[in-house]
């Protein structure tokens, strides 16, 4: 079993809907969590970076973490073409060394 | 500040050739981070800096790859001997200690090696 698991997808929606993407994970020192957009061939860009257990919310986006059940998602509203990337997902126990997940296509179609 | 910036953005040399890879992280930034990442997969941790100390480092990074930080500002990482499954994009970030503060990651160095 992989420390991080993420759906690779791809995930088609069409424009405006609301996107959840997921991912668990096994070690539960895990305490801080990152979301990531990546464009092809680019770095990837910070969305979300939480600790511990609850939501954070930032314009369109909301990150919420379960470390009950080991469990963090990402939730898009009012998806735009230009959010069609690669979202990765990343943990860590101290902050420092992140583990990430192996990301979620998502396609947003006009 | 212009963010991270990684030098060179594509790199291609043939087996055997030794490469060196420098990143230039935010001014403001004390910890420097080296990842490496493959097609379809996400980055996978090499090492990290606070200032020029490096702090850690993974069991990816084989003894034919080392990373320094001179002064605590710029780094570099390079690979002797260079294998084809060392191609990969190898992607630098940088954040600040303290904080909940994410990375802030370059645009990444492509490495092919034929």
């Amino acid at each position: 079993q992989k420390e991080v698991e993420q759906d690779p997808g791809p995930l088609s929606v069409p424009e405006g809907a609301i996107v959840s993407l997921n991912c668990t994970y096994s070690n539960s020192a895990f305490q801080y969590f990152m979301w990531y957009r990546q464009y092809s061939r680019k770095g990837p860009e910070l969305l979300m970076y939480t600790y511990s257990s609850g939501n954070k919310e930032d314009g369109r986006f909301t990150a919420q973490v379960d470390k009950s059940s080991k469990y963090i998602s990402l939730f898009i509203r009012d998806s735009q073409p230009s959010d069609s990337a690669t979202y990765l997902c990343a943990m860590s126990a101290y902050g420092q060394n992140f583990v990430f997940g192996p990301g979620t296509r998502l396609s947003v179609l006009p | 500040d212009t963010g991270v910036s990684q030098n060179p953005r594509h790199k291609i040399t043939k087996r055997g050739q030794n490469v060196t890879f420098r990143c230039d992280p935010i001014s403001e930034h004390n910890r420097l981070y080296w990842y490496r990442q493959t097609l379809g997969q996400g980055p996978e941790f090499l090492t990290y800096f606070q200032n020029e100390a490096q702090l850690e480092k993974s069991r990816l990074l084989s003894d034919r790859f080392s990373a320094e930080r001179p002064k605590g500002s710029f780094s570099t990482l390079e690979i002797q001997r260079t294998e084809q499954g060392d191609s990969a994009m190898y992607l630098c970030a940088s954040s600040l200690v303290g904080g909940n503060y994410g990375y802030t990651f370059g645009s990444g160095t492509r490495l092919t090696v034929v």
